[in-house]
Order: structure tokens, then C-alpha cells, then sequence
């Protein structure tokens, strides 16, 4: 079945440690995007990928970094530069062309302990 | 001013009712609208995009007013399976990646 994949579905991180999250996607979608999202609040975007080995910031890029070296793959890094790094994340793909919607992974629920 | 805005809810609503959810943008030049639904601690899904001449899916009924610049989201004969945060999501236009989500309404159907 076609889908994006994000592992693991919970992990905990104590401070001071990087972590990185896993986004796969099988869809053949050329743009990938991650997400936080926070109890109250809408998804921010985080960081964007329209192509391989290209990505850009969102609006909360700060302590976090990603990498674009396959199509199927854009993984996550939270850094220990992130000062609240507790949330949920979520992986997102769609096609480049515009108007088009994106579609999730099931997120990944990061605790700092 | 945020760029996409929606009543948080919630709602309760009894089974069987009809309910509509409103959500405003900013963004004149806005060109593509979607709802999404979000269950508990699950990720968004794709309920139904919006189109300019309004659009239905069963018992959801989708409207777009470009003039007061907001969408609508109208279930009727609400199932308990209804219950969840309905998001709406706006672009536009330049690319996926400007994606704008509201903070969603939250629905919860009683039996």
C-alpha cells in the first residue's frame, strides 16, 4: 500500500540529546513537509522540501534540522537547540504541482524527560 | 491577524443533528481550500477539498465565499463517528508548502 511511514511513534529524549525522526514516503511525491503541532494550536510548518537535495526553512526552523537525499525519505532532527522540543510531529507529502493537498504520516509524539 | 481562523469549539451536537463550522483566511489571493479531519492524537486526513461552485460528499457539504472570504463545512445527520476536530486548510496558491491550517473546531456527536 502507498502511504508515508514516520517511526518511531513515541520516543523520549532527555535534554541535551539530538534526536531524529523518520519520514518515508512511497507515494512518489516530489515535496515533502514536517509539521509540529501543539495542544490549542494549529500545525506549524517546520521545514519544506520540494526536491532532492534541496529543502527550506518554515516559520519555527530553529533547533531543528533535515536532510533531502533520496525522494522517498526526509528525516527530522531536533537538536538540543530547540527549547521546547516536546510535541507532536508530522511528516507530510504531496505532489509539486500546485493546489494539491498533503498527506500524513501518523506522527511521531516526542517527549523531553 | 492569523491567516486562517476557526472556532475552536467545541461542539456538541446530538445524533442525528445538523451542524456547519465556518472558517475565515486572510489571503484574498487564496487559491485552494480543503477540509481535514483529525481524530485524538491521530494525524489529519483529508475530509474533502473545496471548490469555488461548492461541493458535496454524502452527508458533507463543502461551500466556498470568496467575497467574505470563508468556507464552510456542513454535516448533516451527525454520527457518533463524526466526533473529532475538523480542520480547514487554505493556500495560496504559490506552492504546497504554503500550506496555512486553523487551529480546528472540535465536534462531538452525543448519542
Amino acid at each position: 500500500d502507498g502511504g508515508i511511514t514516520q517511526s518511531p511513534k513515541y520516543l523520549f529524549r532527555k535534554e541535551g540529546q539530538n534526536v531524529t525522526l523518520s519520514c518515508e514516503q512511497n507515494l512518489n511525491h516530489d515535496a515533502m513537509y514536517w509539521y509540529r503541532q501543539d495542544p490549542g494550536q494549529g500545525l506549524r510548518l517546520i521545514y519544506y522540501s520540494q526536491i532532492v537535495n534541496d529543502f527550506q526553512k518554515g516559520d519555527i526552523a530553529e533547533g531543528y534540522s533535515v536532510s533531502r537525499e533520496k525522494k522517498e525519505s526526509f528525516p527530522l532532527t531536533v537538536t538540543s537547540a530547540q527549547k521546547n522540543p516536546t510535541a507532536f510531529y508530522l511528516c507530510a507529502s504531496s505532489r509539486a504541482a500546485r493546489n494539491t493537498e498533503a498527506f500524513f504520516g501518523q506522527g511521531t509524539r516526542l517527549t523531553v524527560v | 491577524r492569523k491567516e486562517v481562523e476557526q472556532d475552536p469549539g467545541p461542539f456538541n451536537v446530538p445524533e442525528g443533528a445538523t451542524v456547519a463550522f465556518n472558517c475565515t483566511y486572510s489571503n484574498s489571493a487564496s487559491q485552494s481550500f480543503f477540509w481535514y479531519r483529525q481524530d485524538c492524537r491521530k494525524e489529519p486526513k483529508l475530509l474533502m477539498s473545496v471548490y469555488s461552485s461548492g461541493n458535496e460528499d454524502g452527508r458533507f457539504t463543502a461551500q466556498l465565499n470568496r467575497a467574505s472570504q470563508y468556507i464552510s463545512l456542513l454535516i448533516r445527520d451527525s454520527k457518533l463517528s463524526d466526533s473529532a476536530t475538523y480542520l480547514c486548510v487554505v493556500s495560496p496558491g504559490t506552492g504546497a508548502n504554503n500550506l496555512f491550517f486553523g487551529t480546528g473546531t472540535r465536534l462531538t456527536v452525543i448519542p
